[in-house]
């Protein structure tokens, strides 16, 4: 595709539920990162992969955020068991290698009610 | 803890004018520091990047300055026009795109 796509574009969810958010890169990029950004913390990194492997989940703010990337290509991020403070646009960006420039999707809005 | 730190959170300026957006960093290792613009309901692009081997970088309307000992970086626009109305973002990190972000400034230019 032309740019970094991200599924879906809003999502609401119940509290206490399990959410997926979908991420499909630009092609050929090996680079893949999350994003969240929200109201009250701004633009947190979450998780970076490079190819299917995680070598950074610094961000992760807690056991309840998982994400995985298969193929070299689409990632998911998953949240179980979903808190009102995980409301929150979570960005999904991607590069050609981790020098290079990432470019970002539109974001999933997610609202935990 | 806040690594980078941004100023002004908002920005009036008209248009012709000149924007300056400030950022303050906190750690020494880091050795890349780029400049987002984000539109509402998009993500963040980049707009221009610095490393800290340079003062200044100049692309078109836009220039970052470096200041490494005073660990502070600035994003200044030049004739602002209406179009730049957007949110800012400095950001920083020590390895690729793994990105540690100010706070953001809302940048607004008046006709």
């Amino acid at each position: 595709g032309a740019g970094v796509s991200q599924s879906p574009s809003n999502k609401v969810t119940e509290k206490g539920k399990d959410v997926e958010l979908r991420c499909d890169p630009i092609s050929g990029h090996t680079a893949l990162y999350w994003y969240r950004q929200s109201l009250g913390q701004g633009l947190e990194f979450l998780i970076y992969f490079q190819g299917n492997s995680a070598p950074d989940k610094s961000g992760l703010p807690s056991d309840r955020f998982s994400a995985e990337r298969t193929g070299g290509s689409v990632s998911t991020l998953t949240i179980q068991r979903t808190q009102q403070e995980d409301s929150a646009v979570y960005l999904c960006a991607s590069s050609f290698d981790r020098d290079t420039e990432a470019f970002f999707g539109q974001g999933t809005r997610l609202t935990v009610v | 803890q806040q690594q980078v730190k941004q100023s002004p959170q908002s920005l009036i300026v008209q248009k012709g004018g000149i924007s300056i957006i400030n950022c303050a960093y906190e750690n020494t290792a880091f050795d890349y520091f780029p400049w987002y613009q984000q539109f509402p309901g998009k993500g963040p692009a980049l707009l221009i990047a610095i490393r800290p081997d340079v003062s200044e970088k100049k692309e078109g309307r836009f220039t970052i300055s470096f200041n490494k000992s005073a660990k502070q970086f600035s994003l200044h626009i030049m004739d602002s026009q209406p179009g730049d109305s957007a949110t800012y973002f400095c950001a920083a990190s020590m390895t690729g795109n793994m990105l540690t972000f100010g706070g953001g400034t809302r940048l607004m230019v008046k006709p």
